[in-house]
């Protein structure tokens, strides 16, 4: 079924080591987002994407890289891994970046101790 | 900066109840506003998209309206129902991409 799709789902992590949370969509989106949400702040910017190749800073990129070096694929790293981290990541992809509906993944629930 | 603010935080209503959800924005060179449903352990799902031509759009028993002069939309619930229980967003999309509130939280009691 087509959609945008996360994994992994669920991931714990130590402090200092080094994870990528993918995120695929087969609608060939041109633009693609990652957001992180945690109580008290709500859903925040990192890093999104308006083509392959193309990227740019959100609200709260330290410590996290994106590439795109595929239009379906937008991966994001944590190099290394810190507490602060630990949150619940979502991706969403959308045709234009305004004028239109942005679709969210189900999100990655990240732990890091 | 764009800062996009909803009030209340939660809100318990009885199940038939018709309510208002509100949401406010302060930079108004918005292209769009929008509001999404979340659910308890879930991504978000898209329920209307405003352009900033519009005044409103209506799905079902759904209706937001947008006033861009006074940096506000409602989201309006028409016969609510313990289905519709969930967490509401509203994201304004403007120079930067969508900046979001923090939701509003909504218990429907049957």
């Amino acid at each position: 079924d087509a959609g945008i799709t996360q994994s992994p789902r669920y991931k714990i992590t130590e402090t200092g080591r080094q994870v990528t949370l993918m995120c695929h969509q087969t609608w060939s989106h041109s633009y693609m987002f990652w957001y992180r949400q945690d109580l008290g702040h709500g859903l925040r910017l990192i890093y999104y994407s308006a083509a392959a190749d193309i990227t740019d800073k959100g609200e709260v990129p330290d410590g996290y890289v994106v590439s795109r070096s595929k239009t379906e694929n937008f991966p994001l790293t944590l190099e290394s891994a810190t507490r602060s981290q630990t949150s619940v990541y979502f991706c969403a992809s959308g045709r234009e970046r305004y004028g239109n509906t942005i679709y969210f993944g189900e999100g990655s629930w990240l732990t890091v101790v | 900066k764009q800062e996009v603010t909803q009030i209340p935080a939660a809100l318990s209503v009885p199940e038939g109840e018709n309510l208002v959800l509100n949401c406010s924005f302060t930079d108004s060179a918005i292209y769009n506003l929008q509001w999404f449903r979340q659910d308890p352990g879930k991504g978000l799902t898209s329920l209307l998209l405003i352009q900033s031509s519009q005044r409103e759009q209506t799905s079902g028993r759904l209706n937001a309206s947008l006033d861009k002069s006074s940096g506000r939309s409602t989201l309006y619930i028409a016969a609510s129902q313990p289905g519709d229980s969930a967490t509401y967003l509203c994201a304004a999309s403007g120079n930067t991409p969508l900046v979001f509130g923090k939701g509003t939280r909504l218990s429907v009691i049957a």
